[in-house]
């Protein structure tokens, strides 16, 4: 059973423009929201997280916006860069250790 | 200055063949993940260890999976009578401190992931 569902699942942008990224999730109980950039052979890094008490959590050009009514978090990146160009995963945890992962949206900026 | 490092980075096997995967987590980290990644799918949780106590088990997909840590450190993940359906990158993951219990929780650094095809 999916319970962190992410859109889109590829998404194209052009280089200075915003790519944003959806996530919702059901279950009730988790309490943290973590990002992952994942680039070809590389495994999963952490790029940005909140918790459900914050609506928003801005680090550079990277932005999580949270609605806990709507059960639904999204991360935008500003300025997008050809760099930037990777899969993002959003996740969820409760208890700490067993992170829930979406499915993963393919970004690639065109330069 | 060594992150988490796997080996074989990749593995082929015949089914019906056992594999062992290594992965060998960050100097001094108490918590070790491993999880499974089908192509174009996000990681899924197999099992954590705190030290060399494995503290949930609850990934496994069967049980021809069996991880260990005997000693707190290394850990290898072995599956037995490999099936193509195992097909998957096999990702470690370590954090320095015990998996807590409330957040923010501890930061999870990855290792690169063996790629396994069973054919």
């Amino acid at each position: 059973q999916q319970q962190v569902k992410q859109s889109p699942q590829s998404l194209i942008v052009q280089k200075g423009g915003i790519s944003i990224i959806n996530c919702a999730y059901e279950n009730t109980a988790f309490d943290y929201f973590p990002w992952y950039q994942q680039f070809p052979g590389k495994g999963p890094a952490l790029l940005i997280a909140i918790r459900p008490d914050v609506s928003e959590k801005k680090e550079g050009r990277f932005t999580i916006s949270f609605n806990k009514s709507a059960k639904q978090f999204s991360l935008h990146i500003m300025d997008s860069q050809p760099g930037d160009s990777a899969t993002y995963f959003c996740a969820a945890l409760t208890g700490g250790f067993k992170t829930i992962f979406g499915a993963g949206t393919r970004l690639f900026v065109k330069a | 200055g060594a992150g988490v490092s796997q080996s074989p980075r990749y593995k082929v096997a015949k089914r019906g063949q056992d594999v062992a995967l290594r992965c060998d987590p960050i100097s001094g980290h108490v918590s070790l993940f491993w999880y499974q990644q089908a192509l174009g799918q996000g990681p899924e949780f197999l099992t954590y260890f705190q030290n060399e106590a494995q503290l949930d088990k609850s990934g496994l997909p069967s049980d021809r999976f069996f991880a260990e840590r005997p000693e707190g450190s290394v850990s290898t993940l072995k599956i037995q009578r490999t099936q193509q359906e195992d097909s998957a990158v096999y990702l470690c993951a370590s954090s320095l401190p015990p998996a807590g219990s409330y957040p923010p929780y501890n930061e999870q650094f990855f290792g690169p992931g063996t790629r396994l095809t069973v054919l």
